[in-house]
């Protein structure tokens, strides 16, 4: 595609349920990162992903937060059992060469 | 731990005026990007640097990376309302983005 696309580009909801958050990166790129945006403030890093390597999953807050790449393609982030501390815009991008494409993000909140 | 430290983190100021942003880490990058972030909207690159002493210029954006690589600054000159958004430094690691804690500039007309 064009750009980095994600969906949903909201999602509300309750406390203790699963989520599924979609990325499609740019064709042809071959790392991907999510990041988390809480209101107002810097992007902390989640995860990323480069090839067929093993991801790097140093930035992921807790067991709760998985993420896998199918195919070098499409990256889900799930978050089960969510939190109210989970409300968040989740960021994704990707890469080829020096530069880094975003996606608009997810905004989640928990309720 | 990789850390970017940017200031200020608000600015407000009326149209016309020239303004500075910093970015500071205690560590090397191999390069800094610069993005500005508007509401709703993900981070869209601005520039990269590479070279320590660079200086690259976008329009009314001057953009300069610090000698040791460290740190780096982003001056607007002339501060227009569209300039309006979150700013933020991102140091490139061997290839983790390291973002820094963002400027949020507001311009009034």
């Amino acid at each position: 595609g064009a750009g980095v696309s994600q969906s949903p580009s909201n999602k509300v909801t309750e406390k203790g349920k699963d989520v599924e958050l979609r990325c499609d990166p740019i064709s042809g790129h071959t790392a991907l990162y999510w990041y988390r945006q809480s209101l107002g403030q810097g992007l902390e890093f989640l995860i990323y992903f480069q090839g067929n390597s093993a991801p790097d999953k140093s930035g992921l807050p807790s067991d709760r937060f998985s993420a896998e790449r199918t195919g070098g393609s499409v990256s889900t982030l799930t978050i089960q059992r969510t939190q109210q501390e989970d409300s968040a815009v989740y960021l994704c991008a990707s890469r080829q060469g020096g530069t880094a494409f975003f996606g608009q993000g997810t905004r989640l909140t928990v309720v | 731990t990789q850390l970017l430290e940017q200031s200020p983190q608000f600015l407000s100021i009326q149209e016309g005026e020239n303004l500075t942003v910093y970015c500071n880490s205690s560590s090397v990058f191999s390069s800094l990007q610069w993005y500005r972030q508007e509401p709703g909207e993900g981070p869209v690159l601005l520039v990269t640097v590479v070279t320590g002493g660079e200086v690259k210029k976008l329009k009314r954006l001057t953009f300069q990376f610090g000698d040791a690589r460290k740190d780096s600054s982003l001056h607007i000159t002339a501060a227009q309302p569209g300039d309006t958004g979150l700013y933020l430094c991102a140091g490139a690691g061997t290839y983790k983005y390291i973002f820094g804690t963002g400027t949020r500039l507001k311009v009034l007309a």
